[in-house]
């Protein structure tokens, strides 16, 4: 089954912070985040393995919670460049990653 | 910019017929993955490919099939088009074990 994730589309002021969240019904081993403009591909931001960790870099954070299968992405301080549609891709065994991914979160920022 | 590259950018087809789409993997890359994504969707895990083998396959029938090349680049074949099968494919690049994959521009493939 396909992750769900939520919410489905949030517009936020530039300065302000945003959580988007992504849930499987699966146990999961690894959670992979990923942002996509607009007629690109999707760009790479982060992968959280089994075991709870959070990771993060710049104002992009996550964490996994591997108890709950629930993974989480947290942008603070949101800037323009973060427009985009938010995807969190699971998977389910070590090393050989087949992606199922949500339906994503549409995020606009505007000034 | 990823490394990662794929050709035609836009393909026009009609029903019935044959596309094959191409990939290269990033340098360094083992594996290669191709997922569709249909307009306002997330990708779809279509097959994955290591070592010239099929390494996994998602829900998608027999017509859809592939190749991985001993450079590790990779072609998508999709026979007897159909209506549906209009949507942007995109391969995904990877080392086999590390689990992050690195996604080409697409090819955005509309079927009349």
């Amino acid at each position: 089954q396909q992750p769900v994730q939520s919410p489905q589309a949030v517009i936020l002021r530039e300065g302000e912070d945003a959580v988007i969240n992504c849930s499987s019904s699966k146990a999961l081993y690894s959670v992979h985040w990923y942002r996509q403009k607009h007629g690109e591909a999707p760009v790479f931001l982060m992968i959280l393995l089994k075991g709870g960790e959070q990771k993060g870099h710049d104002k992009i954070s996550a964490s996994f919670n591997e108890k709950k299968q629930q993974s989480s992405l947290y942008l603070t301080a949101s800037q323009l460049s973060y427009s985009g549609t938010y995807f969190c891709g699971t998977g389910v065994n070590f090393g050989n990653e087949k992606l199922t991914f949500g339906t994503g979160t549409r995020l606009t920022i505007i000034p | 910019e990823t490394g990662v590259t794929q050709s035609p950018t836009h393909l026009i087809k009609t029903r019935g017929q044959q596309v094959t789409l191409r990939c290269s993997s990033q340098s360094g890359h083992n594996t290669v993955s191709w997922y569709q994504q249909a307009l306002g969707q997330g990708p779809q895990f279509i097959f994955q490919y290591y070592r010239e083998e099929e390494n996994g396959r998602g829900n998608f029938p027999p017509r859809f099939s592939g190749l991985q090349f001993p450079n590790y680049s990779s072609e998508l074949n999709v026979n007897a088009l159909e209506l549906d099968d209009s949507a942007l494919y995109l391969c995904a690049s990877s080392l086999l074990g590390t689990g992050t994959q690195y996604f080409g521009p697409g090819t955005r493939l509309t079927v009349l």
